[in-house]
């Protein structure tokens, strides 16, 4: 079964700066999809940024960007010029390559970052 | 404005009460989701519909009841809940099941108390 492990219950940063969030899978899948969400306190769950396991290049969207290797199951994401609104849970996804009732998300425990004035 | 709409947002019952969780997604997707988040677990996923048809259900106990008259709809029926049910239930949709490429879009979740 593949589970998704994030080992920082809490981060704090501060405005401006750079904070990089860990994640560690395991799979024995070759195909999958690993993504962050982001939860503020109205708890609605938000796409942060997404990695098809089969591109070797880490994505980015803006501000963050992610640090994909493959072979240590590792999905850390950065956040670059840390604002106000990036307070939030954050969650580390996991998805299976092939649809169907099995291909759905399975969550990490989530890690709570604090931006500080 | 979210694309899934969940009421109500706040819901407090009785251990013999009954009552409804409502989905309704406005993104044309096909596939919805209840997932379930409490405060010492990670997200557990409870129910997956596909154009309104059941197609998992997680282990879930069968006091929560799920329904989906239409693929725009969702709901979760809830009778003779117990204490440890209380969680922020939260709905979810994607274009299809299929491609898992697809984005989950989430509502902004029900929280439930239980008492």
């Amino acid at each position: 079964a593949q589970t998704v492990t994030q080992s920082q219950p809490e981060m704090s940063v501060q405005e401006a700066e750079t904070v990089t969030l860990s994640c560690t899978y395991d799979t024995s899948e070759s195909d999958y999809y690993l993504f962050w969400y982001k939860q503020p306190p109205s708890r609605q769950m938000i796409l942060v940024i997404r990695q098809e396991a089969y591109k070797q290049q880490n994505a980015t969207e803006n501000r963050f960007s992610v640090n994909f290797q493959k072979a240590a199951k590792s999905f850390s994401l950065k956040i670059s010029d840390s604002q106000l609104g990036d307070a939030a849970m954050y969650f580390c996804a996991y998805r299976r390559g092939y649809g169907g009732s099995q291909g759905n998300l399975i969550f990490g425990k989530g890690t709570k970052l604090s931006v500080k004035p | 404005e979210t694309g899934v709409t969940q009421t109500p947002r706040h819901l407090v019952m009785g251990m013999t009460n009954k009552k409804s969780l409502k989905c309704e997604q406005h993104l044309g997707h096909n596939a919805m989701y209840w997932y379930k988040q409490s405060a010492k677990k990670p997200l557990e996923l409870m129910f997956v519909y596909s154009l309104e048809e059941r197609v998992e259900n997680n282990s879930v106990p069968s006091r929560f009841s799920p329904e989906c008259p239409n693929s725009s709809h969702l709901f979760l029926h809830l009778h003779t809940l117990q204490p440890e049910d209380s969680a922020l239930y939260l709905c979810a949709s994607s274009q299809d099941l299929w491609d898992s490429g697809n984005t989950i879009y989430f509502g902004e979740g029900s929280w439930l108390t239980v008492v």
